[in-house]
């Protein structure tokens, strides 16, 4: 296993409602990934972190924010939680590329049912 | 942005034939293709990945091919177990390496 912690692995929250779900590595990788997994849409990129308050959006960023205040650490945020939310949430991590890709590994998911 | 397109979506196989799912990519700077394969109410977990200055790789029953010049690359199991059963993903390396696009993923039954 790659030294991730997903927090909290299942929640059922309502609809407006703010969520955090977190992430932790004992890796000291400097990157770090949220996805979402939904059936017809494999795994999509919500947020990515490069380093300590450093992040950027990825290709389904809206209703989400992001931290990382400490390299072991990253936070995703889901503002006011829609039905639409509903999905397992991956968390990933990997080291820094050298131009020749990076190898990511997850972490064992969260899911998020939003009623 | 990349776009990686998998094929097919559902494969079903008799145990001890040959699989193979297929990816085409859109970047041409992708230079890293990683495999992973996803059981049930699991985290996806990497088999085997290619770099761009390879052709073929191989790991036991597994392999995977690389065509840079037609963007597609394939994954290959051979002799087949139904603990091969599972969601398969390819992903494409963007941004320099740092992120990857996944496909949709290929749901692989093996029969007994």
């Amino acid at each position: 296993d790659a030294g991730i912690t997903q927090s909290p692995r299942h929640k059922v929250t309502e609809t407006g409602t703010p969520v955090t779900l977190r992430c932790h590595q004992t890796e000291n990788h400097r990157y770090m990934y949220w996805y979402r997994q939904d059936p017809g849409h494999g795994l999509r990129l919500i947020h990515y972190s490069y380093g300590v308050k450093d992040t950027d959006k990825g290709e389904v960023s809206d209703g989400y924010s992001v931290s990382r205040s400490k390299t072991e650490d990253f936070l995703l945020t889901l503002e006011s939680a829609t039905s639409s939310q509903t999905s397992v949430y991956f968390c990933a991590i990997s080291e820094s590329s050298r131009g020749s890709g990076n190898t990511i590994y997850f972490g064992e998911g969260s899911w998020l049912t939003v009623v | 942005g990349e776009n990686v397109e998998q094929h097919p979506s559902t494969l079903s196989v008799q145990e001890g034939d040959s699989a193979v799912i297929k990816c085409t990519y859109s970047d041409s700077a992708s230079n890293y293709f990683p495999w992973y394969k996803q059981e049930l109410g699991k985290r996806p977990q990497l088999i085997i990945d290619i770099r761009s200055n390879v052709g073929e790789k191989k790991d036991q029953r597994i392999a995977v091919t690389l065509n840079k010049t037609a963007k597609h690359f394939s994954l290959h199991i051979t002799e087949t177990q139904p603990e091969d059963s599972a969601v398969y993903f390819c992903a494409a390396s963007i941004k320099g390496g740092n992120m990857l696009t996944f496909g949709g993923g290929t749901r692989l039954m093996v029969k007994p």
